[in-house]
């Protein structure tokens, strides 16, 4: 059984340019978090998807956007890059009637 | 609104000797808590969690971790060190009830070395 699966693994983008991140989740889980890690910190909430919605979001700008397709799987888009959106990018995968969550590998995103 | 706080940015321990990362946490309801490890350039391994019932939790890799609502803390501990235990560590606690749906709020991680 895979666990959650991310993709790319790394990503290197110019300031203003958009991008589009990727995530499989664990076997028979339905709900998808997003968080956004900088370096030295600890990951944060970014927005959490069930039943192809949007759910929950933290305290991130509109530039920041996701979808959920029927097979459960998510896409993370990030418009109008800035330098300070250069970080790793967790997503989470877990079963909304079970306790816990499942992280990925990441995606590092740098902005130059 | 929840948070997490970890006291200790780095903590050094010999290999062998017994180790605990400090975490306490703030919480409107009863809490669900988690401790996650992280090697460089990696996601996040969850290690344990307490949900409710004793309050010493077991884990992954001999891990265990002890709950006190009285001093709302979850330290993380493991009687003997091992050099590979050396990761970033990270306690978080997830929300439940009314609208919120499982988020995780993180510490701010905490760097343990364990020297051969």
């Amino acid at each position: 059984d895979a666990g959650v699966t991310q993709s790319p693994t790394h990503l290197i983008k110019t300031r203003g340019q958009q991008v589009t991140l990727r995530c499989s989740p664990k076997s028979g889980h339905d709900t998808v978090s997003w968080y956004q890690q900088a370096l030295g910190q600890g990951p944060q909430f970014i927005f959490q998807y069930y039943e192809e919605e949007e759910r929950q979001r933290g305290n991130f700008p509109d530039r920041f956007s996701g979808h959920q397709f029927p097979n459960y799987s998510s896409e993370l888009n990030v418009n109008a890059l800035l330098l300070g959106d250069s970080a790793l990018y967790l997503c989470a995968s877990s079963r909304t009637v079970l306790i816990g969550a499942f992280f990925g590998q990441g995606t590092r995103l740098t902005v130059v | 609104a929840q948070s997490v706080a970890q006291p200790e940015d780095q903590v050094n321990v010999a290999e062998g000797n017994p180790l605990t990362v400090k975490c306490t946490y703030s919480v409107s309801g009863n809490p669900y808590l988690f401790w996650y490890v992280q090697y460089p350039n990696r996601g996040l391994q969850f290690l344990l969690k307490y949900i409710t019932g004793d309050n010493l939790v077991k884990g992954s890799y001999g891990f265990e971790a002890e709950f006190n609502k009285s001093q709302t803390s979850f330290h993380l501990k493991k009687p003997s060190a091992l050099v590979s235990d050396s990761a970033l560590y990270f306690c978080a606690v997830r929300d439940f009830g009314g609208t919120s749906y499982g988020k995780l709020t993180f510490g701010q991680g905490t760097i343990l070395t364990v020297h051969p």
